[in-house]
């Protein structure tokens, strides 16, 4: 079975430029998170979606912002990148039901801002 | 607001010794407790959760952690460590009770494991 699956896995971007990540979940998972993990640094906490609509919200600016299509995917925009953008980017799948809470993670997209 | 301790940047043990992880959390309500394994340049790897029941859970690889509801702890062991197992270890905790699935993590903790 296929796991979560990011692309691209690497991206190089100046400052100021947009950059726009992807994600594919896990068949039947219908939730998608999003993390930032700077180096030397546990991931933190972006945007969840669930069923195309945004359910949480983590302590980013305003030029994070993601959505969720039909097909349960979902893309990860940054505006205006700054050099601190500079971070992997993890995306995470799950189901909803109470007995199985746990997050499956992608590879991750490293993202570099020069 | 919830909070993931990881006390040690970096555990040492000799292959075929045992080890521990630990993690200290804080969450309203009863908590979801998990590890992830980061392997270089990977994304993470789900280990082992826990949801409710026995106070021991065992997970992915030999891998277990024991819960502790009065010292709000999850610390991850296994019996005989080996050299494969190095990596950086994380702690996640989201809150049972809310639709909220966003985790919070600990800072990490590296295993080294010597031959």
């Amino acid at each position: 079975d296929a796991g979560v699956t990011q692309s691209p896995t690497h991206l190089i971007k100046t400052r100021g430029q947009h950059v726009t990540l992807r994600c594919s979940p896990i068949s039947g998972h219908k939730s998608v998170s999003w993390y930032q993990q700077v180096l030397g640094q546990g991931p933190q906490f972006i945007f969840q979606y669930y069923e195309k609509e945004e359910r949480g919200r983590g302590n980013f600016p305003d030029r994070f912002s993601a959505r969720q299509f039909p097909n349960y995917s979902s893309e990860l925009n940054v505006n205006a990148l700054l050099l601190g953008d500079s971070a992997l980017y993890l995306c995470a799948s799950s189901f909803t039901t109470p007995g199985s809470p746990e997050a499956f993670f992608g590879q991750g997209t490293r993202l570099t801002v020069v | 607001a919830q909070s993931v301790a990881q006390p040690e940047d970096q555990v040492n043990v000799a292959e075929g010794n045992p080890l521990t992880v630990k993690c200290t959390y804080s969450v309203s309500g009863n908590p979801y407790l998990f590890w992830y394994v980061q392997y270089p340049n990977r994304g993470l790897q789900f280990l082992l959760k826990y949801i409710t029941g026995d106070n021991l859970v065992k997970g992915s690889y030999g891998f277990e952690a024991e819960f502790n509801k009065s010292q709000t702890s999850f610390h991850l062991k296994k019996p005989s460590a080996l050299v494969s197992d190095s990596a950086l270890y994380f702690c996640a905790v989201r809150p049972m009770d809310t639709g909220r699935r966003a985790l919070t993590f600990g800072s990490g903790t590296r295993l080294q494991v010597q031959p």
